[in-house]
């Protein structure tokens, strides 16, 4: 299978634990993103990668969410101190180039208790 | 204001029937669109991508109007797998997603 992958595919956790995702990316795209959704609303930008290196960050991603791509491959995102409020589906996404179609992951589903 | 907007619906059709609904996109900058289509409790999977002189897949028609910040999906003789949640995107280096328009197609 040579599309998105993401790991684990289901999280649950207790409020103020660390929770850290991972995305591997379809291997020719140099470009990754990640994005969260929540029940009723399409997947909401939170930040995105080209190689290497993070090119932007969306104000939805408090100081308790980190991202790396370290070697321009696969991606973490880790979540700190984690909130009920951060409970939502967590979305990868990557393409070939910044107009690509951006082909997406099938996702994280985190809980948060 | 989101930076796209879709009617939510839902649209419920007979099979066979044709449905039509479209979006609104708020940045003049951005660059491409497309359609994604998800199903319940799974990714966006794209349905096709959207150009400015109007572009068919099949049973699906895409249209986009720049000047009027529109774009429009069309589905002909619908099948009951194309029951689905439809989301709009405007991609300006990040995809904007709308809300989605879900279309239930009924036998």
């Amino acid at each position: 299978d040579t599309g998105v992958s993401q790991n684990p595919r289901h999280k649950i956790t207790k409020r103020g634990q660390n929770v850290t995702f991972r995305c591997d990316p379809i291997s020719e795209h140099n470009r990754l993103y990640w994005y969260r959704q929540t029940l009723g609303q399409g997947p909401e930008f939170l930040t995105y990668f080209q190689n290497e290196a993070q090119l932007e960050k969306s104000r939805l991603l408090s100081d308790r969410f980190s991202a790396e791509r370290p070697k321009g491959s696969f991606s973490t995102l880790e979540i700190q101190r984690t909130e009920q409020g951060d409970s939502a589906m967590y979305l990868c996404a990557s393409s070939l180039g910044p107009e690509g179609a951006q082909y997406f992951g099938p996702g994280t589903r985190l809980l948060v208790l | 204001r989101k930076e796209v907007e879709q009617d939510p619906g839902p649209f419920n059709v007979p099979e066979g029937a044709t449905v039509a609904f479209n979006c609104t996109y708020s940045n003049s900058a951005s660059q491409s669109f497309f359609w994604y289509r998800q199903d319940c409790r799974k990714e966006p999977k794209l349905l096709m991508s959207v150009y400015s002189s109007g572009n068919e897949d099949g049973r699906f028609t895409a249209q986009l109007n720049r000047a009027s910040q529109y774009i429009s999906l069309l589905i002909r003789d619908s099948k009951l797998s194309d029951s689905a949640t439809y989301l709009c995107v405007a991609n300006d280096y990040k995809l904007s997603f709308g809300a989605g328009t879900t279309v239930t197609v009924r036998a």
